[in-house]
C-alpha cells in the first residue's frame, strides 16, 4: 500500500501558485519524500525530493513540516502546462517505490 | 543519452499468445522497474531488479516473469496473455538503491489483448 494520502484532484488558477499536499504520517526517519508529476500518456517525470529541509529548484518548492508527517509541493506560477498527475511518495526502506493515485492538479486558464 | 528506451511502443494480442517488452536504459543504473498503469489509475510495481542479476516482485507480479539480461535491459515476459493485461506499462532505471536517487521513466509500451 502507498504510504501517502493525496486529495483526488485540484483546480488552480494559472499564473497563480499551486500548492499540493500530501499526508506521510508514518513515514521513518531515514525516508525521503519524492514528487514526480505525469502529463497525459507521457512516463512519470521527477519533480523535486526532500529528506526534512525545505527544497527549491527551476520546478518546484518542496516544504516538509517539522515534524515530516507531511509536506506541500509548491509549483509559484502555473501554467497550463502544468496540468498532470502529481504523485507524493515515500521511499521505502526495501528498493521498492510505491506510488499511490496522485492528485489530478487541472489549471485553470 | 536516450535515457530509457522501451520497444515495441504499440502491440495488440489475443488471449494466450505470449510477448516479451523490452526496456532499456545508458545511464549506467543499476536499478531497473517494471509497472503497469490502467485507465485512470496510477502506477503499479511489477517487478523490479536492484542489481544485474536480481530481481524481486512488487505489487502485482502474478502472470508476469522478468529476466535482467545485463546492466542495460530489463525484459518482461506475459506467457499466456489475458485481457486483464490490458494496460500501459512503464520502464524505470535509478542509479543506486540508495536513498534520495531520482527514478527515470521511458515513454511506455501500450498493450491491448483481446
Amino acid at each position: 500500500d502507498a504510504k501517502t494520502t493525496q486529495p483526488t484532484s485540484m483546480d488552480c488558477a494559472e499564473g497563480r501558485a499551486a500548492n499540493l499536499p500530501c499526508n506521510h504520517s508514518t513515514i521513518s526517519g531515514n525516508e525521503y519524500v519524492y514528487w514526480y508529476r505525469q502529463i497525459h500518456s507521457q512516463g512519470p517525470q521527477y519533480i523535486i525530493h526532500g529528506l526534512k529541509n525545505n527544497e527549491t529548484n527551476e520546478m518546484a518548492s518542496l516544504i516538509i513540516t517539522e515534524d515530516r508527517k507531511s509536506s506541500t509541493l509548491i509549483l509559484p506560477h502555473a501554467t497550463l502546462r502544468d496540468t498532470a498527475v502529481y504523485y507524493c511518495i515515500v521511499r521505502a526502506t526495501d528498493d521498492k517505490i510505491i506510488f499511490g493515485k496522485g492528485t489530478r492538479l487541472h489549471i485553470l486558464p | 543519452n536516450a535515457g530509457v528506451t522501451q520497444t515495441p511502443k504499440f502491440q495488440v494480442l489475443k488471449t494466450g499468445q505470449s510477448m516479451t517488452l523490452q526496456c532499456a536504459q545508458d545511464m549506467n543504473h543499476n536499478s531497473m522497474y517494471w509497472y503497469r498503469q490502467d485507465p485512470g489509475m496510477g502506477l503499479r510495481l511489477i517487478y523490479y531488479s536492484a542489481s544485474e542479476g536480481t530481481t524481486d516482485k512488487g505489487e502485482v507480479p502474478n502472470g508476469y516473469n522478468v529476466s535482467r539480461l545485463n546492466k542495460r535491459e530489463f525484459s518482461l515476459r506475459l506467457e499466456s496473455a489475458a485481457p486483464s493485461q490490458t494496460s500501459v506499462y512503464f520502464c524505470a532505471s535509478r542509479r543506486t538503491s540508495g536513498l534520495g536517487e531520482t527514478q527515470y521513466f521511458g515513454p511506455g509500451t501500450r498493450l491491448l489483448v483481446l
